[in-house]
C-alpha cells in the first residue's frame, strides 16, 4: 500500500523559511517522479512542484519558481520542499503525491503552512 | 482561474447517474492523461480515475472516466449519499511544463 507522510509544517512570519518533508512506503521510491501540491484554506489544489525519479529535472509554478526548492533522497525515500521567502498566500495544506502517468495520483495527509506575523 | 473548466457544482438523486465535465486545450487534455480525484471535507484527495479511464483497485465501477479531443468527463452511477464531496480533474500542460487542476466541483446527493 502506498503510504505518504508529510512534516515539517508550522507557523512562520512572512519572508522566513520552512522545509517539508514527506516520508514515502509501500513503493519503490526510485521508480516515480514525485510532486507537491498545495490548496489554500477553502480553494482548490494547485500544482507546486515536481522531481525526476534520480532528482536530475524539477518543475516549479510560476508563483513559487526562485523562492522554493523541491529534492529528493532515494536512499531514505524522502522528498522534500525547501520554502524561501514565503508569504501570505502560501498559507496552505501541502500535500505530496507519487507520480502516476505524468500527474499526482496517490497523495499524503497533508501539513499545514500558515504565514502570519 | 483554473486552466482546466469545471462546472463548480453538481447534483442528483440517490441511484441517479451524474457526470462532471473538465475542459481544456491541446496543450494539456488534448495531448495529455487525465486523472480524476475526490476529497471528502478535511482530507486528503483520493485517486478515482487515472490515464483518462482507468480504475485504481478498489474503486467501484460506479466510477468511471473518458476523454474527448480537449475535454474529459467523469461519471458516477448509481450514486450514494457517501458521494458527496469535491471532485477535480488534472492533466499535464505541456506549454506551462506543470500540472494543472480543474476548479473542483461540488457534487450534492439530493
Amino acid at each position: 500500500e502506498v503510504q505518504l507522510v508529510e512534516s515539517g509544517g508550522g507557523l512562520v512570519q512572512p519572508g522566513g523559511t520552512l522545509r517539508l518533508s514527506c516520508a514515502a512506503s509501500g513503493f519503490t521510491f526510485s521508480n516515480y517522479w514525485m510532486h507537491w501540491v498545495r490548496q489554500a484554506p477553502g480553494k482548490g489544489l494547485v500544482w507546486v512542484s515536481r522531481i525526476h525519479l534520480d532528482g536530475s529535472s524539477t518543475n516549479y509554478a510560476d508563483s513559487v519558481k526562485g523562492r522554493f526548492t523541491i529534492s529528493r533522497d532515494n536512499a531514505k525515500n524522502k522528498v522534500y520542499l525547501q520554502m524561501n521567502s514565503l508569504r501570505a498566500e502560501d498559507t496552505a495544506v501541502y500535500y505530496c503525491a507519487r507520480d502516476v502517468f505524468g500527474v499526482p495520483g496517490y497523495w499524503g495527509q497533508g501539513s499545514l503552512v500558515t504565514v502570519s506575523s | 482561474q483554473s486552466v482546466l473548466t469545471q462546472p463548480p457544482s453538481a447534483s442528483g438523486a440517490p441511484g441517479q447517474r451524474v457526470t462532471i465535465s473538465c475542459s481544456g486545450s491541446s496543450s494539456n487534455i488534448g495531448n495529455n492523461r487525465v486523472n480524476w480525484y475526490r476529497q471528502l471535507p478535511g482530507t486528503a484527495p483520493k485517486l478515482l480515475i487515472y490515464n483518462n479511464n482507468d480504475r485504481p483497485s478498489g474503486v467501484p465501477d460506479r466510477f468511471s472516466g473518458s476523454k474527448s479531443d480537449t475535454s474529459a468527463s467523469l461519471a458516477i452511477s448509481g450514486l450514494q449519499s457517501e458521494d458527496e464531496a469535491d471532485y477535480y480533474c488534472a492533466a499535464w500542460d505541456d506549454r506551462l511544463s506543470g500540472v494543472v487542476f480543474g476548479g473542483g466541483t461540488k457534487l450534492t446527493v439530493l
